[in-house]
């Protein structure tokens, strides 16, 4: 079993669409929580730390739920740009530990 | 502020033959990381330096694989030999530290390919 599951998607959904994003990860002694997003050929870059009380940044809403090891990215009003993959990301002890991805297409 | 550099870009090398890739972390930053992304996979970690000391190096595949960060300063990863298996895209990332939980930057990777 993978220490951080995603669904790997594809999400095909049409612009100003909401769309969500789940992760579980396995080691409760993990220690902080990422969401990343990387374009195609490139490098993985942040898109917001996940807290547990919850957290937002203008469409984009991360949320932590640490008794059921689970995390997730709500997507409001999506836009083209937004087309990407989304990277969960646990870290423990400096060590990043990526789920696979979910692919998101934001269809015109 | 420049961000993280790595080169080359690209690598197309022969099964048997010696590859280096090299990773310039984000000025400043302590903290150096490498990491791999082979086809179909989600990225996986290689190690970990502080400064000049490697403080975890449990995701390296094999002895094949040796990193150094002389001075602290830029990082090396070199394979030799190299096998069709090292095969993937290799990013390094940096963050500043001292607190693990501390954003990494990542660079735009090196993709390797073995034939």
């Amino acid at each position: 079993r993978k220490e951080v599951e995603q669904d790997p998607g594809p999400f095909n959904v049409p612009e100003g669409a909401t769309v969500a994003f789940n992760c579980t990860y396995s080691n409760s002694a993990s220690q902080s929580f990422f969401w990343y997003r990387q374009d195609c050929r490139k490098e993985p870059k942040l898109l917001m730390s996940v807290y547990s009380s919850g957290n937002e940044d203008g469409r984009f809403t991360a949320q932590l739920n640490r008794a059921s090891q689970y995390i997730s990215l709500l997507i409001r009003d999506s836009k083209l740009s937004d087309s990407a993959t989304y990277l969960c990301v646990v870290e423990k002890t400096y060590k990043y530990i990526f789920g696979t991805g979910t692919r998101l297409k934001v269809l015109a | 502020e420049a961000g993280v550099t790595q080169f080359p870009s690209h690598s197309v090398i022969e099964k048997g033959q010696t590859v280096t890739l090299r990773c310039d972390p984000i000025s400043g930053h302590d903290n150096l990381y490498w990491y791999r992304r082979v086809m179909g996979k989600e990225i996986k970690f290689l190690l970990h330096f502080v400064k000049e000391s490697k403080q975890d190096e449990s995701g390296m595949p094999n002895n094949r694989f040796l990193a150094e960060r002389t001075g602290g300063t830029y990082s090396t990863l070199k394979v030799q030999p190299a096998e069709l298996e090292d095969s993937g895209v290799y990013f390094c990332a940096s963050s500043q530290g001292p607190r693990g939980g501390d954003t990494q930057y990542f660079g735009p990777g090196t993709r390797l390919t073995v034939l």
